[in-house]
């Protein structure tokens, strides 16, 4: 099993422009998270689905922000309009109803 | 509400030092405390949980409810321990979702 994945690796883009990023979870897992991690902040929650659907979404920063989990096994978290303050490294997790949740290798954002 | 707090950012020791990462929570009800690592260039990942009392790569974690504190103890630090420590906790009746802290960074210099 490859593990939760994500694309890009790693995304470069010039503020206002439309950024997507993508998530597999892992077969099976019926959670999906999504994470912001900065050296200021540190690890937040943006958001997270239990069976496909938004449970918590109170971490969203603002309406530029959006999520989506369109079936089992893909998830999307979409910002539009991007701003410098967005740069990041985001992480999608899964994990099958434990505490035990199993993280991808992040996107490295950039908005210049 | 549920809070985590890692009061240390940054932690440095010597290879061989003890090395103990600070945890605090507050949480009314029963929590169940972890410990992420996310290594270098590596993913974030589970290292232990406190029901577990388990002792993984040489740490520790004891839950103190009377001092809400699950710090994570080595007694002899590694330089491969270099990494970013995240508390967790779950509050048990919220399935799946957990908690953060912000993080410890840990240097262990040789």
């Amino acid at each position: 099993d490859a593990g939760v994945i994500q694309s890009p690796r790693h995304e470069v883009t010039e503020m206002g422009q439309e950024v997507t990023l993508r998530c597999k979870p892992i077969s099976g897992h019926d959670y999906l998270f999504w994470y912001r991690q900065t050296m200021m902040r540190g690890l937040e929650l943006l958001i997270y689905f239990n069976n496909n659907v938004p449970i918590d979404d109170s971490g969203m920063p603002e309406d530029r922000f959006s999520a989506k989990m369109p079936n089992a096994s893909f998830s999307t978290l979409k910002i539009q309009p991007s701003e410098p303050r967005d740069s990041a490294v985001y992480f999608c997790a899964s994990s099958r109803r434990t505490y035990e949740q199993y993280f991808g290798p992040g996107t490295r954002l950039t908005v210049t | 509400a549920q809070r985590v707090t890692q009061p240390e950012k940054l932690l440095s020791v010597f290879k061989g030092a003890p090395v103990e990462l600070k945890c605090n929570y507050s949480y009314s009800g029963s929590p169940e405390l972890f410990w992420y690592v996310q290594y270098s260039r590596q993913r974030l990942q589970l290292l232990l949980r406190h029901i577990s009392r388990e002792s993984i790569k040489g740490f520790t974690a004891d839950l103190n409810k009377g001092e809400t504190s699950f710090h994570l103890k080595k007694p002899f630090a590694q330089e491969e321990d270099s990494a970013m420590y995240y508390c967790a906790l779950s509050r048990g009746s919220t399935l799946g979702r957990l908690y953060f802290g912000r993080g410890t960074q840990l240097t262990v210099w040789p």
